[in-house]
């Protein structure tokens, strides 16, 4: 069984600028969440993706959105990136949106620098 | 954003020892997470709780979920060091897909 997996590692990217986030989740897996972990801090619920579309929001502006695919894998794109922005970005995938399948499993982040 | 409160926020015991925190909510959530995480590596999820006053154990770990379904309650028995970590909570509310992450627990463990 393949865990889940995200792309790339590490990023350093310049205010202004857009980035994309991958993500696959594991298998057998067809709901992704995203999450946004400042230094410190507890992640923060991003949004979360179920049959290739948006299942839930949490308090974050437009300029971050995402997509998943038909393969369950998922991008997170964030546009005109602010200092704030530079976090760890986690993804976690889960067997269903809710309920008892609802167990996420996290992958092991991607470090967003921005400068 | 919003964050449950976690406590300890962080704690020094010795090898051997056992642990308790908690998490607690001012909002009823009908599910509860724990996870680990280690420096620099994504949270693992240790234990899983979906009814009021439940009691689950994973090895050494055992975890309550709270009977007025506002808190939430994680132990360690004869902690090791590799049980150093940061141990967060997260809350599900009914009708709502998202997870509420605590502010976290550190721990330390002294050999």
């Amino acid at each position: 069984e393949t865990g889940v997996t995200q792309s790339p590692t590490h990023l350093i990217k310049t205010r202004g600028q857009q980035v994309t986030l991958r993500c696959s989740s594991q298998s057998g897996h067809n709901t992704v969440s995203w999450y946004q972990q400042a230094l410190g801090q507890g992640p923060q619920f991003i949004f979360q993706y179920y049959r290739e579309e948006e299942n839930g929001r949490g308090n974050f502006p437009p300029r971050f959105s995402g997509l998943q695919f038909p393969n369950y894998s998922s991008e997170l794109n964030v546009n005109a990136l602010e200092l704030d922005d530079s976090a760890l970005y986690l993804c976690a995938s889960s067997l269903a949106p809710s309920g008892r399948t609802h167990e996420q499993y996290f992958g092991p982040g991607t470090r967003l620098t921005v400068t | 954003g919003q964050q449950l409160n976690q406590s300890p926020q962080s704690m020094f015991i010795q090898e051997g020892e056992d642990v308790s925190m908690n998490c607690t909510s001012s909002s009823i959530f009908n599910t509860w997470l724990w996870y680990k995480q280690d420096p620099g590596e994504g949270p693992v999820l240790l234990i899983a709780l979906y009814k009021a006053g439940e009691l689950t154990s994973n090895g050494r770990l055992t975890a309550q979920f709270g009977i007025t379904r506002k808190d939430s309650f994680l132990n360690i028995s004869a902690s090791i060091p590799s049980d150093v970590g940061i141990y967060f909570c997260a809350g599900q509310r009914s009708g709502t897909y998202k997870y509420i992450f605590g502010t976290g627990t550190r721990l330390k463990v002294l050999a």
